[in-house]
């Protein structure tokens, strides 16, 4: 099953409103991973966070990682039309064949303008 | 730039037809995957390579079976197709190990009547 959950699975916010998704895992994670995909292309690789607690930026992307290392944040400040898409989380983990990546299912955001 | 190509963006096929779906990636890297993406459930992955003639299942194999005769290439195979197996199908590769940031191609709309 879901290993690594993903919430909220859709959400519609107008334009100019901000926007997080967030990502659970049952287990630790050697390093989480953000893909975007937009409506009719293909995930797209965003960013990697490895240390505990880290944050980085994107221009108004946000990217966080639990202390833990079980948890993450992805937050859009005044979120635009171009931002519409699937956001998905990807948590990396040692498995018995070396590092898996297990992807969360994605939340959906579309920007009302 | 690292580039993943698939073979159809859209097929057809009828319940019990042998399918085929190729995968090309010029970036000699040495992992690829193929997933499955349905509405909810996000990216499920069907199986994986991590080097020529070495595969390893992945969560959701049944169904299915994958070639690696060449390290850019990455087949995978429906027996005899069913109508569950009507998905969009997402091949991908990464440079060193499974955990590593994952390119993606275009994907392929399977549809089986």
């Amino acid at each position: 099953g879901q290993q690594v959950m993903q919430i909220p699975q859709y959400q519609h916010v107008q334009e100019g409103e901000d926007f997080t998704t967030y990502c659970n895992s049952s287990t630790t994670l050697s390093n989480i991973q953000w893909y975007k995909q937009r409506p009719g292309g293909h995930p797209v690789f965003l960013i990697q966070l490895v240390k505990s607690g880290e944050v980085k930026k994107q221009k108004r992307l946000t990217f966080q990682f639990g202390e833990a290392k079980k948890n993450s944040s992805l937050h859009i400040t005044a979120t635009q039309t171009t931002d519409v898409g699937t956001y998905f989380c990807a948590g990396c983990r040692l498995s018995e064949y070396g590092n898996k990546l297990v992807f969360g299912a994605g939340t959906i955001l579309r920007v009302k303008s | 730039d690292v580039k993943v190509t698939q073979s159809s963006r859209y097929l057809v096929k009828r319940t019990g037809e042998k399918v085929f779906l190729e995968c090309v990636q010029d970036m000699d890297h040495e992992n690829m995957f193929w997933y499955r993406q349905d509405p909810g459930l996000g990216l499920r992955l069907i199986y994986f390579s991590y080097d020529v003639k070495m595969k390893e299942k992945g969560d959701i194999p049944e169904g299915y079976s994958v070639s690696r005769e060449k390290k850019e290439r990455f087949s995978l195979i429906l027996e005899s197709a069913s109508t569950n197996q009507t998905s969009m199908y997402l091949c991908a590769s990464s440079l060193w190990t499974a955990g590593d940031e994952q390119y993606f191609g275009p994907g392929t709309r399977l549809t089986v009547t």
